[in-house]
């Protein structure tokens, strides 16, 4: 059965840094792995999808790696900023692709300006 | 733009009620899902639906129904049954079964008053 985990569950910064996110799943065989971004009180906004024959994909200050073999993701922060505040969850489809989605806990960031 | 419209924002429902969450979306995609998040459980999946006319109980799909009569919409019923309604739903779709990622709508919170 697919888990899904995220380190650390909280964060806080001081704006300008870099940052990195984990998450890891105990399945290696998956589809793709999406990131999202969650203010409190609201949807989930999607910021990176990777497909499983994918290493990295990048949109402006981010950056999200996959390392299938070793069951892991990292998504990167740079230049963090105050606007960056959220939380933060990994996703991937179980076995099978029904088309579910695996969450991890989430990390929430705070970057203090 | 297209987009997951969930309605409404915010529903109260008393003791006994049946209340109905929408859920519309007109990104042509033929698979959408309910999710259920709680603080501290992260995000649970109640039902989804692959195709119009064909939906597959989730996780926690007990108190719960649902109808896909039209490939843009996926209203979510929560019964009298369902004993602690409290949440904030999520309604999701994706292309397929989610090769192509995930999109979210903006959610609704249902209070038990």
């Amino acid at each position: 059965k697919q888990e899904v985990t995220q380190i650390p569950a909280a964060l806080s910064v001081p704006e300008g840094e870099n940052l990195v996110l984990n998450c890891s799943f105990t399945d290696s065989a998956i589809y793709n792995l999406q990131w999202f971004r969650q203010d409190p009180g609201k949807g989930l906004t999607s910021l990176l999808l990777i497909q499983s024959s994918q290493r990295e994909q990048t949109s402006g200050r981010l950056n999200a790696s996959l390392d299938k073999s070793s069951g892991r993701s990292t998504l990167y922060i740079a230049a963090s900023q105050p606007g960056d505040s959220a939380t933060y969850l990994c996703a991937v489809p179980p076995e099978g692709n029904t088309g579910k989605l695996i969450f991890g806990q989430g990390t929430t960031l705070q970057v203090k300006p | 733009d297209g987009g997951i419209t969930q309605s409404p924002k915010y529903l109260f429902r008393k003791e006994g009620q049946n209340v109905t969450l929408s859920c519309e979306q007109n990104l042509n995609h033929d698979a959408m899902y309910w999710y259920r998040q709680d603080p501290g459980q992260g995000l649970r999946l109640i039902y989804y639906s692959q195709i119009v006319n064909d939906f597959q109980k989730g996780d926690i799909a007990e108190g719960y129904s649902v109808s896909r009569e039209k490939k843009e919409s996926f209203p979510l019923t929560v019964t009298s049954a369902q004993k602690n309604p409290t949440a904030f739903y999520l309604c999701a779709s994706s292309i397929d079964r989610g090769n192509y990622g995930y999109t979210f709508g903006s959610g609704t919170r249902l209070t038990v008053v």
